[in-house]
């Protein structure tokens, strides 16, 4: 049973452009969220979170919203770098529980 | 500070053998969690050791075991491989229990191709 689902396998935006990547969970007891970003040949790396008392979250260029009615998040790139080509995760947890559960992934590619 | 590494980072076996990873966390992390990414499947759970304990575990077969050593490294062990086992397995460690409002560390991950 997948609780937390990325129904975008991919997505490609151009270099400058905005990408937007979503994901929804089911579990409304969740109430933290990360997204993490990996590279082929590579673990994935941490890159913002968020905790269910924001509903948005700034680091950069990088910006995570969440929406707890709707069950949704989403995570902000702006501008777009070919550097950010990558697969996204996203995970969420119970801050009391003792388990992330990860989406399948997006693959983002910026085109230059 | 190193980050977590994993060996061996790429491994081929053969249908029924059985295989062991090993993990070396952060230093100071006193958890470790095991992944499996497969295509289409993003990474599922496998469980986790905290404390030499193992405090969680997914929904895998018993062919999946693991442990935790004194000094935090854990390794995974799987037996009587199938084909479906081929994936890239990763682990991640945190300075506490995973999912606590806390963020866990990857290490590259080993890729197991099961022939």
């Amino acid at each position: 049973d997948q609780q937390v689902k990325q129904n975008s396998p991919s997505l490609s935006v151009q270099e400058g452009r905005i990408s937007i990547l979503n994901c929804d969970y089911t579990n409304s007891m969740f109430d933290y969220f990360l997204w993490y970003k990996k590279y082929p040949a590579e673990g994935p790396t941490f890159l913002i979170s968020i905790s269910s008392i924001k509903d948005k979250n700034e680091d950069g260029r990088f910006t995570v919203f969440l929406n707890k009615s709707a069950k949704h998040l989403s995570l902000h790139i702006v501008p777009s770098q070919p550097g950010d080509s990558a697969v996204y995760f996203c995970a969420a947890s119970k801050i009391t529980g003792n388990q992330f559960y990860f989406g399948t992934g997006t693959s983002l590619t910026v085109i230059p | 500070k190193a980050g977590v590494t994993q060996t061996p980072r790429y491994l081929i076996k053969t249908r029924g053998q059985q295989v062991t990873l090993s993990c070396s966390p952060i230093s100071g992390h006193r958890s470790v969690s095991w992944y499996q990414q497969t295509p289409g499947q993003g990474l599922q759970f496998l469980f986790e050791y905290f404390s030499e304990t193992q405090r969680n575990k997914g929904n895998f077969p018993g062919r999946f075991s693991g442990r935790q050593f004194s000094n935090s490294r854990s390794e995974m062990n799987v037996s009587t491989l199938e084909l479906g086992d081929s994936a890239l397995y990763l682990c991640a460690s945190s300075p506490v229990l995973a999912g606590g409002g806390d963020t866990q560390y990857f290490g590259p991950g080993t890729r197991l191709t099961v022939l």
